[in-house]
């Protein structure tokens, strides 16, 4: 039972190219959600699902994209990275009580 | 606006001394708080949490106190041990199926032997 895994743990990326992040939960949870994490600015929801094949915005949306097509992934799309984006991602899942399980996390630095 | 404050950025405590991190928030729609623990590197875990029917909730050594007129909430931990060092962050919930968590921007806590 590995819980809740992201993919990939770091990476490095210019200014203008594309990535994908992957959530993936092994507990059947229905909900979803991918959180951003900056210096003195606690987590900010970005994205998150409420079952399979729905999906809807958060606090900080904007030049991020997701996708949830099957129950236990969770994809974060970033079409045009920018500088601004450099961040440390999290990916959690809940099903029926207020506790989110979160991932390890994905630490992304964009040049 | 920042509906969740966490306004003590770190905290220093001597080990078997109580420890207690404070949270204030502005929404009085929230009615679910939960506490996370976060380690350098890795993800936020859950550490407790509590109702709004509720005005203390204790699980071992931690208890969560919540002050819903004062809209404040805190956590102490007793005794503090050198491994509760760690990133405190809490989180509220308001009403409804989505289970959005607004977080607060975390309390550094470092308990010295």
């Amino acid at each position: 039972n590995a819980g809740v895994t992201q993919t990939p743990k770091f990476r490095v990326l210019k200014t203008g190219q594309s990535m994908t992040l992957l959530c993936a939960q092994d507990m059947n949870h229905e909900y979803m959600y991918w959180y951003r994490q900056d210096p003195g600015m606690g987590l900010r929801l970005i994205h998150y699902s409420v079952g399979e094949g729905t999906t809807a915005k958060g606090e900080v949306p904007d030049g991020y994209n997701v996708s949830r097509l099957k129950k236990q992934n969770f994809l974060l799309g970033l079409e045009s990275a920018a500088p601004s984006q450099t961040s440390v991602y999290f990916c959690a899942s809940r099903q029926s009580t207020y506790e989110q399980y979160f991932g390890p996390g994905t630490r992304l630095t964009v040049t | 606006d920042q509906q969740v404050k966490q306004n003590s950025p770190s905290l220093s405590v001597q080990e078997g001394r109580i420890s207690i991190l404070n949270c204030d928030y502005t929404n009085s729609m929230f009615d679910y708080f939960l506490w996370y623990k976060k380690y350098p590197a890795e993800g936020p875990t859950f550490l407790i949490s509590i109702s709004s029917i509720k005005d203390k909730n204790e699980d071992g050594r931690f208890t969560v106190f919540l002050n819903k007129s004062a809209k404040h909430l805190s956590l102490h931990i007793v005794p503090s041990q050198p491994g509760d060092s760690a990133v405190y962050f809490c989180a509220a919930s308001a009403l409804g199926n989505t289970g959005k968590l607004i977080f607060g921007q975390g309390t550094t806590l470092q308990v010295k032997p």
